[in-house]
Order: structure tokens, then sequence, then C-alpha cells
């Protein structure tokens, strides 16, 4: 089985320009999750997707936004880029069935640089 | 809210000896899941181990196990017989044992193992 796929691999914007990262869940996996890691920090949690909906969001602001298509891919979209944003960008993918037993596969992760 | 602590930004050790990463947490909570994630240079998370807060059983893999102490919050990690493919960021993780809820992470701890 393919395990989570992530593109672009890294890339450069400049300040106010948008973004958007993909992300392929792994097979059979219905939820998937987007997480910022910014330099020398832990991920942290943006938002998760399941059934095509946004479920939950942690501390970001509503420039952050994403997708869920009907075969489980994600897309992770921010408008108006800041220097900060500046991070790699991890997509994680399980299949939830009601418990938090099954485990979290991750991508390498997107590099984004803001100049 | 939910923090993880990782106080020990980096270690060493030399191949072959035994090395022990700590973490602590906070939560309320009583049904939650305790992780131990590695991302090498790859910048892939790779899950290294996992314990279930409702047992009381130390989880072990292979060379890794945990010394989980619960009323402590307290969960640290061991690893045996050091290899250098161990030299990677170690993240100490916590998820809530219900909902489809995120991973919170730590700030890791950066391990390189010495020939």
């Amino acid at each position: 089985e393919t395990g989570v796929t992530q593109s672009p691999t890294h890339l450069i914007k400049t300040r106010g320009q948008q973004v958007t990262l993909r992300c392929s869940s792994q097979s059979g996996h219905n939820t998937v999750s987007w997480y910022q890691q910014a330099l020398g920090q832990g991920p942290q949690f943006i938002f998760p997707y399941y059934r095509e909906e946004e479920k939950g969001r942690g501390n970001f602001p509503p420039r952050f936004s994403g997708l869920q298509f009907p075969n489980y891919s994600s897309e992770l979209n921010v408008n108006a880029l800041e220097l900060d944003d500046s991070a790699l960008y991890l997509c994680a993918s399980r299949n939830w069935r009601g418990s938090n037993t099954g485990e979290l596969f991750f991508g390498e992760g997107s590099r984004l640089t803001v100049l | 809210a939910q923090t993880v602590t990782q106080s020990q930004p980096e270690m060493s050790v030399q191949e072959a000896e035994t090395v022990t990463l700590s973490c602590t947490y906070d939560t309320s909570e009583s049904n939650y899941y305790l992780f131990w994630y590695k991302q090498p240079p790859s910048r892939q998370m790779i899950l290294v181990i996992r314990q279930e807060a409702y047992k009381q059983q130390n989880a072990t893999e292979n060379r890794f196990s945990v010394n989980f102490q619960k009323a402590a919050k307290s969960f640290s990690l061991k690893i045996s017989d050091s290899q250098l493919g161990d030299t990677a960021m170690y993240f100490c993780a916590f998820m809530m044992g219900s909902g489809n809820t995120p991973l919170v992470f730590g700030k890791g701890t950066r391990l390189s193992v010495i020939a």
C-alpha cells in the first residue's frame, strides 16, 4: 500500500501571496490532519478533515483553510502569506472508526519559505 | 488544554550505550494515549512506541521502552544498544482517548549517536 504523499516538497513564496499544499492519504484512511512545524519546534495542529468537513481547528487564523476530496486526499490553502508562515507543513492520515486506536501516518512534508 | 514538555533540547550517546529521553505532560483527562515519534533528516515522522494510559504495563518495542508514571505525568523513552541510525529528533506526543482528536507534541529532543 502507498503511504502518505505530499506535494510540493519545497516551495518559495513572497509575502502576501497564496499557496496550496497537497496531500494524498494512505489507502483506506478517511481522516487527514495538517500540522505546521516551525524550525526547531514540534508540530502544531492546524485542523483535521473527516468526511470532507473540517472537524475542529488549532490556533490558526481563517486565512488557513482546507479541503478534503471524496478520495480522502486533501489540500491546505494559506492566503496572504506572512514571514512567520515559513515552516514544514506535515500531513497525517488515519482510518478513524470512533476510537483513537488507529495509528497516524505522516508524509514527508512540504517546506514553505516565505520571503 | 493539554501540554507536553521535553526539557532536554539535545542529547548525545555513544553507540551501543543506553540513553533516556524525558517527557512530562499535563492533562485532566483519564483516557489518553502517549507516543514517541522519531523524525530523521528525511523529515518523515515515524512512530517509535505508543502507550495507552489505562495500561499499567510499560510498552516495549525491541530496543525501545518507556517508563510511564501516570501519577507523576511522566513518560520517558529508553533506547538500548543505541545505533547510528537512531540519530534524529524525538518528539513526545499526547492524544486524548476519544474523539477524532489531534496529537499534541512537545518541542523535541535532538539525539546524536556517536560512533
